[in-house]
């Protein structure tokens, strides 16, 4: 079940189980969404991103999914992995080559083998 | 892939001295770089974004005079805390910018500091 923590969600699911990790976004003019992956102690690791023109891109094993209407961003994460733990981030940006990654507040993902 | 290095990846220090973080784009040219700075169970806040050849540009409320960033170089970009006080304990968190074709960045693997 999903639970919100003193200040990160935390979502937990049993291996082998379809995660979603919701995003609400802030900027209704940004361009380009990117979900991250953090482990602990270490970087942000790029998963997959969507531009604005696009309401769903796949890749391996993940989906986002993108409701502009209602500033809203999914991953799905198919057959949830053990390995799959750690914190998931959504990151918006804006049209201009210039503008910068704004990140959402992140959700702890946390496998149960 | 592009990668980024980041240097040190841990360092403690004592209160009223400096630390330099150092930032590395290792097979890319970045023009452009970014630091960022993580409290524990936080999100990514940026501080400041890093042009080679120029001054770095400051996001409100970050200090420029605590936070010295030099970007000398197409692969180097580094931090400075100065005066470092025990509330500058964080995990900081670089980025470089890969080019015009793609909007994406690349992550260094962050600096755990700790000042005591």
């Amino acid at each position: 079940g999903e639970s919100v923590g003193l200040h990160l969600p935390t979502l937990s699911v049993q291996e082998g189980d379809n995660s979603i990790i919701n995003c609400a976004y802030s900027n209704s003019a940004s361009d380009y969404f990117i979900w991250y992956k953090q482990e602990s102690g270490k970087g942000p690791q790029f998963i997959i991103d969507i531009r604005s023109n696009m309401d769903k891109r796949q890749g391996q094993r993940v989906t986002v999914l993108l409701n502009k209407t209602v500033k809203h961003l999914s991953l799905q994460i198919a057959a949830t992995q053990p390995g799959d733990s750690a914190v998931y981030f959504c990151a918006e940006k804006g049209v201009s080559r210039y503008s910068t990654l704004t990140f959402g507040k992140g959700t702890m993902l946390l496998v149960s083998p | 892939g592009a990668v980024v290095s980041q240097h040190p990846s841990r360092v403690i220090c004592k209160s009223g001295t400096s630390v330099k973080i150092e930032c590395r784009s290792l097979d890319f040219q970045a023009t452009t770089m970014f630091w960022y700075r993580q409290f524990p169970k936080q999100s990514l806040m940026l501080m400041a974004t890093s042009n080679e050849g120029s001054k770095a540009t400051y996001e409100q409320g970050v200090e420029k005079d605590k936070f010295l960033i030099n970007h000398a170089s197409l692969t180097l970009s580094t931090l400075t805390v100065t005066s470092a006080h025990p509330e500058d304990s964080s995990f900081y968190i670089c980025s470089a910018d890969q080019g015009e074709l793609n909007y994406g960045y690349t992550f260094g693997s962050g600096t755990r500091l700790t000042v005591v």
